[in-house]
């Protein structure tokens, strides 16, 4: 088990330019999470796959903000153009759905920490 | 707006007492209740998932859920000073797949 992989860890980019984030779940789960983190607001739910369909993009702050599950094992959280308050880290995580009549608990990748400047 | 209220803190226990962390949520038909550490700079990793009411113990942790009054509590018994990290409180409910949504976490600091 590899974990959730994100990358790039780190990104420092400009406003105005395109930010590419991505993330491989850990394989056979079927449900996909990007949140984004900061201090005044914690931790918020921006959008949720299942079966690489999105189910719930209502967390997304604004249509600058994009994401893609174009198969099982990838997805993708697109800023274009990007804006100094979108700096924050960004996690994606994964989860095999449920066991039994209950959903299990999230994997957490490391995080992206993104700075735009 | 679903929501998962929690107290930010600091919340500053002495080595070896009970330190005791509580969490609402709004949802009443919240189905999965999951309490996660993070540590400055990392990740979120899990220390408990309850699904019913009442307590669950694993090791100096135990989880305590009340539907009724849409309570979760997490007693850490012993506590250290490698507890000290931000305990955040999540509840799950479906919508088509199961959403997860966080509260803003309580930072707890274990006095040596």
């Amino acid at each position: 088990d590899a974990g959730v992989i994100q990358s790039p860890r780190h990104e420092v980019t400009e406003m105005g330019q395109e930010v590419t984030l991505r993330c491989k779940p850990i394989s056979g789960h079927n449900s996909l999470f990007w949140y984004r983190q900061t201090m005044m607001r914690g931790l918020e739910l921006l959008i949720y796959f299942n079966n690489n369909v999105p189910i719930d993009d209502s967390g997304m702050p604004e249509d600058r903000f994009s994401a893609k599950m174009p198969n099982a094992s990838f997805s993708t959280l697109k800023i274009q153009p990007s804006e100094p308050r979108d700096s924050a880290v960004y996690f994606c995580a994964s989860s095999p759905d449920t066991i039994g009549d209950y959903n299990s608990p999230l994997h957490f990748g490391n995080g992206t920490r993104l700075t735009v400047t | 707006q679903k929501e998962v209220e929690q107290n930010s803190g600091p919340l500053s226990v002495p080595e070896g007492a009970i330190a005791s962390l509580n969490c609402t949520y709004s949802d009443r038909g919240s189905q999965s209740f999951f309490w996660y550490r993070q540590y400055s700079g990392k990740s979120p990793e899990l220390i408990m998932s309850i699904y019913s009411n009442g307590d669950k113990e694993d090791g100096r942790f135990t989880a305590q859920l009340n539907k009724a009054s849409q309570y979760v509590s997490l007693l850490i018994r012993d506590s250290q000073p490698s507890d000290s990290a931000t305990y955040l409180c999540a509840v799950a409910f479906y919508t088509g797949g199961f959403k997860t949504i966080f509260g803003a976490g309580t930072r707890l600091f274990v006095k040596a």
